[in-house]
């Protein structure tokens, strides 16, 4: 099986624009996560979706969002970016449960000029 | 809510010598615990976990955690390090609920000196 993919894996913005990441999940798995990844802050929960609906929120402002469309591919956009937004931004799949076990795709680098 | 401690950002040793990577969390109710290793320039891939049964969980690479339920602890040890093993690695929680989600620690970086 394919593993997880996202695309792009670079990209480089400027300040106010917005960004559109896209996350394929391995075939059959129904949950998706998407996680900020910064040197100082670590790893942190974005959301989570499950057949099409998100359930899960983690701590971040309206300006991050994201969706799953009905065959599990899911997209999450920034909007008005910001210098803090720079990142590794990381998706994850899971065949069920996002709790139990997760598979990762190689992230994707986001910079913000 | 849970929570999870790495209390070691960065772990030198010596090749061929034994590590032990420490990670704590809390928690009100059972757990799941994963740890979790992220080559430079990748994303995390999982190197174990313990889900139920017994406490002792090992990878095929020569890894090993504990789950201690007393000490809410699943530290990462190995008795002989390689070059190769160089990588963050991370622990994480999750709560045996059907809406939670895998909290992960900040990482400890294990570096291997020659």
């Amino acid at each position: 099986k394919a593993g997880v993919t996202q695309t792009p894996r670079y990209l480089i913005k400027t300040r106010g624009q917005q960004v559109t990441l896209s996350c394929s999940p391995i075939s059959g798995h129904r949950s998706v996560s998407w996680y900020q990844q910064t040197p100082g802050q670590g790893l942190q929960f974005l959301f989570e979706y499950f057949s099409e609906t998100q359930r899960n929120k983690g701590n971040f402002p309206g300006r991050f969002s994201g969706r799953q469309f009905s065959n599990s591919r899911s997209e999450m956009n920034v909007s008005t970016l910001e210098l803090g937004d720079s990142a590794l931004y990381l998706c994850a799949s899971s065949p069920g449960l996002a709790g139990v076990q997760q598979f990762f795709g190689p992230g994707t680098r986001l910079t913000v000029l | 809510a849970q929570s999870v401690t790495q209390l070691d950002s960065q772990v030198p040793v010596f090749e061929e010598a034994p590590v032990e990577l420490r990670c704590n969390y809390s928690s009100s109710v059972s757990v799941y615990l994963f740890w979790y290793v992220q080559y430079p320039n990748q994303g995390l891939q999982l190197l174990l976990k313990y889900l139920s049964g017994s406490t002792l969980v090992e990878s095929i690479n020569g890894f090993e955690a504990e789950f201690n339920k007393s000490q809410t602890s699943f530290h990462l040890r190995k008795p002989s390090v390689h070059i190769s093993d160089t990588a963050e690695y991370f622990c994480a929680v999750s709560t045996k609920t059907r809406d939670d989600k895998i909290i992960f620690g900040k990482g400890t970086r294990l570096h291997i000196l020659p």
